[in-house]
């Protein structure tokens, strides 16, 4: 069974250019994930959906952050205008539902603002 | 006061060595904890979750002491491919959020 996929791996862009991220979740798992880890740091959580629904983007910055997840499958994560904190590690994960299902993780996409 | 804390290390220890990891966390009513692994340049993976009796897998033991409020992982005869980062995962009460330490670095020396 295929992981969670994320691409770009990297991606290295200038300060005030917008770039978009791509996650594919497991096949059948309704809750996907978008966290933000820095070097150091643990992930913490972006914005969480059940299916096509955000139903946890308290700690999304929406003044440049967006996601979506219009079929309840992939999502995108855009951040315009990137900022050079934002420089980090992007990771994507998804379980089958909310609660205690376990979270699995993709390899993420690393970030760097020049 | 955090609501997950670890001690960030790194644990040196060398090979065939037993190694204890603590992470408090500050919601008495927290109910759902796990202990991830992260390597280096790695996305995490579950490791094990913690459960009130503890429990073991293998060479790993989860421990969650609810009067002190913190969990331990505990590792025996280390092996060099326990190398990593270890994070503490605990649940925000009322919520579907899970809150990641900062992780734990263990090194394991040959």
């Amino acid at each position: 069974e295929a992981g969670v996929v994320q691409s770009p791996r990297y991606k290295i862009i200038e300060k005030k250019q917008p770039v978009a991220f791509w996650c594919n979740p497991i096949s059948g798992h309704n809750t996907l994930y978008w966290y933000l880890q820095n070097l150091g740091q643990g992930p913490e959580l972006l914005i969480r959906y059940e299916n096509e629904e955000a139903v946890d983007d308290s700690q999304l910055p929406k003044d440049r952050f967006s996601a979506e997840r219009l079929k309840g499958v992939d999502s995108t994560l855009k951040i315009q205008p990137a900022e050079l904190g934002d420089s980090a590690v992007y990771l994507c994960a998804s379980s089958l539902s909310s609660g205690t299902d376990t979270q699995y993780f993709g390899p993420g996409t690393r970030l760097t603002v020049l | 006061r955090k609501e997950v804390e670890q001690d960030p290390g790194p644990f040196n220890v060398p090979e065939g060595a037993t190694v204890a990891f603590n992470c408090t966390y500050s919601n008495s009513a927290s109910q759902s904890f796990f202990w991830y692994r992260q390597d280096c340049r790695k996305e995490p993976k579950l490791l094990m979750s913690v459960y009130s009796s503890g429990n073991e897998d293998g060479r790993f033991t989860a421990q969650l002491n609810r009067a002190s409020q913190y969990i331990s992982l505990l590792i025996r005869d280390s092996k060099l491919s326990d190398s990593a980062t270890y994070l503490c995962v605990v649940n925000r009460p009322g919520t579907y959020k899970y809150i990641f330490g900062t992780g734990t670095r263990l090194k394991v020396l040959a």
